[in-house]
């Protein structure tokens, strides 16, 4: 057990809806990342938040946004599903102190119809 | 940019057999690198990391890696396979200087048969 954890484990929607995906990082960790695993694109990174305050970004399109929160845990929403949005999402956290460790959660597996 | 190659998409090896799983980067300066294992249905287990000094870094449940600065290579290895070790494996990569995001490699799927 990573210490990250990630809610809904599963989740079955269909094309133009939106869904929010939650995640609470390690205690103590203040960087939270989101990552899209797919068979065909691999893992993709596709944005950090550290202590509240995006840090980076990746291959996230416009349709995806993120914010953490005061109490540090963070929501990916995708709005305007697509069939091909149909992913394994993973959120990540780690101390963000240099060569640092990501400690992965176990994912929620968004399945669009 | 940085990147990960696994040149293998799978590896097939014996139980009792050693293994070598293959990773070359490529990173602007000096890297951090990571070895990651993903079981079915389960998130990303972080297994090593070389950061600084020893090239051979230890890690988890017998895993070792290797990093070779002239080859820019990262492979990871381990003695004598398990059965259990048949996973999917991700090498990534982070630069040292500024900042920068980990980019993982696409994986290799190992394969140990009994």
């Amino acid at each position: 057990d990573s210490g990250v954890t990630q809610t809904p484990k599963h989740l079955i929607t269909a094309t133009g809806q939106r869904v929010t995906l939650r995640c609470s990082p390690r205690s103590g960790d203040l960087s939270v990342y989101w990552y899209q695993q797919s068979l065909d694109q691999g893992l993709q990174f596709l944005i950090q938040y550290y202590n509240g305050e995006e840090r980076a970004k990746g291959n996230i399109l416009e349709r995806f946004s993120a914010q953490q929160f005061p109490d540090l845990h963070s929501e990916l929403n995708l709005s305007s599903l697509e069939l091909g949005d149909s992913a394994l999402y993973f959120c990540a956290s780690s101390s963000d102190r240099g060569g640092e460790t990501q400690y992965f959660g176990p994912g929620t597996r968004l399945l669009v119809l | 940019a940085q990147s990960v190659a696994q040149p293998e998409d799978q590896v097939n090896v014996a139980e009792g057999n050693p293994l070598t799983v293959k990773c070359t980067y490529s990173v602007s300066g000096n890297p951090y690198l990571f070895w990651y294992v993903q079981y079915p249905n389960r998130g990303l287990q972080f297994l090593l990391k070389y950061i600084t000094g020893d090239n051979l870094v230890k890690g988890s449940y017998g895993f070792e890696a290797e990093f070779n600065k002239s080859q820019t290579s990262f492979h990871l290895k381990k003695p004598s396979a398990l059965v259990s070790d048949s996973a999917l494996y991700f090498c990534a990569v982070r630069a040292r200087t500024g900042y920068s995001t980990l980019t993982f490699g696409k994986g290799t799927m190992l394969l140990v048969s009994p």
